[in-house]
């Protein structure tokens, strides 16, 4: 089956420890992203990638660092400058140039206590 | 800059009733427009996509037409479902990264 995974589903992390989301796809695709959503409102993009070490800042970046050594993998860290990182983290794929469309994984909700 | 506005939920409806979700979009050019579903709990799947003006997505019955005149991209279904409550984002590609409407809320009662 192809398809994007993140794992964990659900992540406890205490305030102030760093966090590192994963995020894997066996779709072959060249480009990653990861998006942020909270309650009630759209998914904002964090970082993106499109091609293996190579990576660029959304819109809401600040607190957050990604890595992209490799092309199936994506992770994302949340470290303790992310002042409300509570919330509901997406991954996204796109098969590369000449392609729009965007294939989700199914979510890490984190919860920082 | 590049944006997305859809109408405020929750929306509520009878199983079989008509449904309509507007959404208008502000952006330079004419990007590709999507409708994203979110189930609880779960990531977004894509419902349907046009890529220019006057393009028609459909899938599952849900339909949404391109209107460049209106800068529009509203969804429709004739007969919905208790299967479809959901929440439903419009979205548009600005160079590689999409940016998305808050999402409307569908609630379905039989």
């Amino acid at each position: 089956d192809g398809g994007i995974t993140q794992s964990p589903k659900y992540l406890f992390r205490k305030e102030g420890q760093n966090v590192t989301l994963s995020c894997e796809q066996n779709l072959n695709h060249d480009a990653m992203y990861w998006y942020r959503q909270d309650p009630g409102q759209g998914l904002r993009l964090i970082y993106y990638s499109q091609i293996v070490n190579d990576f660029q800042k959304g819109d809401i970046a600040e607190g957050y660092s990604v890595s992209r050594e490799k092309k199936e993998s994506f992770p994302l860290t949340v470290t303790s400058a992310q002042k409300n990182p509570t919330a509901f983290y997406l991954c996204a794929s796109r098969r590369g140039a000449g392609t729009d469309t965007q294939y989700f994984g199914p979510g890490t909700r984190l919860t920082v206590l | 800059g590049n944006s997305v506005t859809q109408m405020e939920g929750p929306v509520t409806l009878s199983e079989e009733a008509f449904l309509t979700i507007n959404c208008t979009y502000t952006a330079t050019g004419y990007p590709s427009l999507f409708w994203y579903v979110q189930y609880p709990g779960e990531g977004l799947q894509l419902l349907l996509k046009a890529t220019k003006a006057d393009d028609k997505g459909s899938n599952k019955g849900f339909e949404a037409t391109y209107r460049k005149e209106t800068t529009s991209f509203h969804l429709e279904k004739g007969s919905v479902q208790v299967s479809d409550s959901a929440v439903y984002f419009c979205a548009l590609l600005a160079g590689t990264a999409l940016i998305f409407g808050k999402g409307t809320t569908l609630s379905v009662s039989s």
